[in-house]
């Protein structure tokens, strides 16, 4: 299987502030790449696709890029909706599977 | 507006069998390219992918879960479905439904829309 790894595990942020999270793949998996948004109680949100795709309907202050193993999402300007745990989830090979995540916290 | 709906399940019994249907409305199920996805989520923890089914009743599973599940799918209701025998309390967990859609002329293998989530609870 692919393993998934997020950093950091939590991250504490300003309104405001530019927050970078990190995905690494156990191998490459090209741009097969997601990112999820996940509120408290609520089902996960896509956002980004084949890594650097914007999912419609999503703020453009998200942006992701990266291939091969490394990957990164930002957030340009954290507004408070935001405050969430993010999931990537490699669409490379079966079975897929996601990162551990990362909570993005209110500082 | 593409909805997707998970059934109640609630409680269910060691060694017995998790039975969940997801209900599609705003769109056909059997709509070209598209397929269907289960995904669980153990309380507190992180994702799993369990499997999906294509329109055309392919399905492919995640190999953790053994020969444990099936997913079904129903076009005359709208529906596909999930079943996972031999359950434990590892079973324990949200589980979600989800659409995945094409990328060119593959299938994305990545998950939108989600159902709200339907909490089942393996437990005597």
């Amino acid at each position: 299987d692919i393993q998934m790894t997020q950093s950091p595990s939590s991250v504490s942020a300003a309104v405001g502030d530019r927050v970078t999270l990190t995905c690494r793949a156990s191998q490459v998996i090209s741009t097969w790449l997601a990112w999820y948004q996940q509120k408290p109680g609520q089902a996960p949100k896509l956002i980004i696709y084949a890594a650097s795709t914007l999912q419609t309907g999503v703020p453009s202050r998200f942006s992701g890029s990266g291939s091969g193993t490394d990957f990164t999402l930002t957030i340009s300007s954290l507004q408070p909706e935001d405050f969430a745990t993010y999931y990537c989830q490699q669409a490379s090979a079966s079975p897929y599977t996601f990162g551990q995540g990362t909570k993005v916290e209110i500082k | 507006q593409l909805q997707l709906q998970e059934s109640d399940s609630g409680l269910v019994k060691p060694s017995q069998t998790l039975s969940l249907t997801c209900t599609v409305s705003g769109d056909s199920i059997s709509s070209a390219g598209f397929s269907w996805s289960w995904i669980r989520q153990p309380p507190g923890k992180g994702l799993e992918w369990i499997g999906y089914i294509y329109h055309s009743g392919d399905s492919y599973y995640n190999p953790s879960l053994k020969n444990r599940v099936t997913i079904s799918i129903d076009m005359s209701k709208n529906q596909f479905s999930l079943k996972v025998t031999s359950v434990t309390a590892a079973d324990t967990a949200v589980y979600y439904c989800a659409r995945v859609p094409p990328y060119g002329k593959y299938v994305s293998s990545w998950f939108d829309p989600w159902g709200q989530g339907s909490l089942v609870t393996v437990s005597s």
